[in-house]
């Protein structure tokens, strides 16, 4: 089955720092996502992406967090000044089509620890 | 606006016994529904999606789950646990719009031989 590859597996980071996770999505994939887990919460949604563009976000995703997809391949996090809170499991996620049935195929995470 | 409830946070059960894992949702209409499986290190896998039709879904590594609309509840079943199904279960459900997925936050399942 393919796969969502995210790197690095884990991070740490002084506060204030900046970071950036990075993401491949599925080639063929035109949908990519964001979700983050605080240790012991929720997973939660931060951002969808389509057509270079943000087209949907939570209200996690205030201004110290953007998404790039650089080039045809890559799909990034950055976080421009972390905080203690930031520190959770961020996983990726890219589908086909985005139809509400479409299946979400997620990465193993980066695990972010903000010190 | 949409919420999964996951009453389990800790389920423990013997190998070779059946289990079942809860799952309760808030949605206005026609639930799009989804259980995922995270083992240590693993990212989510999908383990089954139901959409509309039957509502006894069939999954990979021989999990089913029902959709009972009466109940608002989607729960996981298999009828025999094996110790590689040791990991955290996580049910979601499809917003009303947009593509984004709202979890429930998820049951971990001990496996004891």
């Amino acid at each position: 089955e393919p796969e969502v590859t995210q790197t690095p597996s884990h991070q740490v980071t002084q506060m204030g720092q900046e970071v950036i996770l990075r993401c491949v999505p599925i080639s063929n994939h035109l949908y990519f996502y964001w979700y983050r887990q605080i240790l012991g919460q929720k997973v939660e949604f931060l951002v969808s992406f389509y057509n270079n563009e943000i087209s949907e976000k939570s209200e996690i995703f205030d201004d110290q967090f953007s998404v790039e997809r650089p080039d045809g391949s890559n799909f990034t996090l950055k976080i421009r000044s972390t905080k203690l809170e930031d520190s959770a499991m961020y996983f990726c996620a890219s589908s086909g089509v985005g139809g509400a049935n479409e299946k979400l195929f997620f990465g193993s995470g980066t695990q972010l620890s903000v010190l | 606006a949409q919420s999964v409830t996951q009453p389990d946070i800790h389920i423990t059960v013997s190998e070779g016994a059946s289990l079942e894992l809860r799952c309760n949702y808030s949605y206005g209409a026609t639930p799009y529904l989804f259980w995922y499986v995270q083992s240590p290190g693993q990212g989510l896998q999908l383990l089954l999606k139901y959409f509309s039709g039957d509502t006894l879904v069939q999954g990979i590594k021989g999990f089913e789950a029902e959709f009972k609309r009466s109940q608002s509840s989607f729960n996981l079943r298999k009828p025999s646990v094996h110790w590689s199904d040791a990991a955290e279960y996580f049910c979601a459900v499809r917003a009303e719009y947009g593509n984004k997925l709202v979890f429930g936050a998820g049951t971990i399942l001990r496996v004891k031989s």
